[in-house]
């Protein structure tokens, strides 16, 4: 098992442009999360899901954002009409269970958007 | 309305003393603290983690604290070496329905000098 993957790691696009980036969590986490990570700042939350059923989604998370976690298994977060604020480091987490001692959050190596 | 604090952007020590990386809450209803390393361009890597039903968690050279009532937690990185070096993030999650979800500080650069 090698962790959370994602994909692509990095993303140069022009404003306006649609872009997917994909997640697959370790296996058999049950819970996968999508964070989002700007310059001097923490990852924030934006999205999470229990197994294929979307649950929490966060005020950052505009209409032009949507992501899907088809079956259960891995993850989709699709931008449409990207703008230059869009630029970010998107992260991608998952865990067994909720979180609590023996059951903490594993997150992939991020995808970079740069909107142009 | 920042949650959980790290009030020092960055922290410079000397490879083999003591590393102290400080963090600050205020949401009374956070019960799980972590703490996660990232190097640049990486993804954050979870260090250490404890619950509010403790004060101390050891793991190897790392060492988390927690002050309910003055709302801190503190890492102790001892001794600390130079592969340490990179930004330390605290985080922190709620209870009950909430317990899905990561408030993270901003971040403290430790860099630790050979």
């Amino acid at each position: 098992d090698t962790g959370v993957s994602q994909d692509p790691r990095h993303k140069i696009t022009k404003r306006g442009q649609n872009v997917t980036f994909r997640c697959d969590p370790i296996s058999e986490h049950n819970r996968l999360y999508w964070y989002r990570q700007t310059l001097g700042q923490g990852p924030e939350f934006l999205t999470y899901f229990q197994n294929e059923a979307q649950l929490e989604k966060s005020r950052l998370l505009s209409d032009r954002f949507s992501a899907e976690r088809p079956k259960g298994s891995f993850s989709t977060l699709e931008i449409q009409r990207t703008e230059q604020g869009d630029s970010a480091m998107y992260l991608c987490a998952s865990s067994r269970d909720r979180i609590s001692s023996g059951n903490t959050i594993y997150f992939g190596e991020g995808s970079w958007l740069t909107v142009v | 309305d920042q949650q959980v604090k790290q009030n020092s952007p960055s922290l410079s020590v000397q490879e083999g003393r003591i590393s102290i990386l400080n963090c600050d809450y205020t949401n009374s209803m956070f019960d799980y603290f972590l703490w996660y390393k990232k190097y640049p361009a990486e993804g954050p890597t979870f260090l250490i983690s404890i619950s509010s039903i403790k004060d101390k968690n050891e793991d190897g050279r790392f060492t988390v604290f927690l002050n309910k009532s003055a709302k801190h937690l503190s890492l102790h990185i001892v001794p600390s070496q130079p592969g340490d070096s990179a930004v330390y993030f605290c985080a922190a999650s709620a209870g009950g329905g909430s317990n899905y979800k990561l408030t993270f500080g901003k971040g403290t650069l430790l860099t630790v000098n050979p």
